[in-house]
């Protein structure tokens, strides 16, 4: 376990489906972050919080809407998506200034199959 | 932007050394990551270089050259388990942004 608790671990949902994916960390993080991580491709940054604010939201299409309720949960909560959103969903937590010492602590990630 | 390219797969033999490596553009440079990833796991924090030159961490060093745009993780006494995905993150100076490459996927052969 890194410390970053991401639930559940796999999630097959179809089309017309609204599920939410969650992520918990007790670190002490005042940074949280949604990626996302397809095949053979780069992670794709998706959202960022700090200190349970939204300071950026990378493009990503409405039917993605994240919530921070503190600064020790994210959600992700998904509505109406397309086959081509599945991929493994990682959540990731740092304090901010110390990442070079520790880098972002990754969860395990959700592996979203849309049917 | 972000461009940041390393090679998809590589091989290599138990206790040799490879070397990964791993070049970016980018705007607001402030810091190069690699990431070991195991498969259905976690990335994990390898290093982190910001200056030019060599950090050593055991059996991992990372290299960076920021006038070349250029980082390079060396992997010495290659044991199986270091079989993985090698990320290399680059990270700009507006909030913590971290942009990944596509990862480079090493097998470790007997």
């Amino acid at each position: 376990e890194t410390g970053v608790t991401q639930t559940p671990r796999h999630l097959v949902m179809g089309m017309t489906n609204k599920k939410s994916l969650k992520c918990e960390q007790h670190l002490g993080h005042n940074a949280m972050y949604w990626y996302k991580q397809s095949a053979k491709k780069p992670l794709e940054l998706m959202f960022v919080y700090s200190l349970e604010e939204r300071v950026e939201n990378n493009s990503v299409p409405s039917r993605f809407s994240p919530e921070c309720p503190n600064s020790s949960h994210l959600f992700l909560h998904l509505h109406t998506l397309q086959p081509e959103d599945s991929a493994l969903y990682l959540c990731a937590s740092t304090l901010y200034r110390t990442e070079q010492i520790y880098g972002y602590t990754f969860g395990s990630g959700t592996r979203l199959t849309v049917v | 932007g972000q461009n940041i390219d390393q090679p998809t797969e590589m091989t290599a033999t138990e206790g040799a050394i490879v070397q990964i490596n791993c070049t970016y553009q980018t705007s607001g440079f402030n810091g190069l990551f690699w990431y070991q990833q195991h498969a259905g796991e976690a990335p994990t924090f390898l290093s982190y270089n910001v200056l030019d030159g060599l950090e050593e961490k055991g059996r991992f060093s990372s290299f960076l050259s920021r006038s070349k745009g250029y980082s390079y993780l060396l992997l010495k006494e290659l044991q199986m388990k270091d079989s993985a995905s090698y990320l290399c993150a680059v990270k700009e100076y507006n909030f913590n942004k971290f942009y990944f490459g596509s990862g480079t996927k090493l097998n470790v052969k007997p």
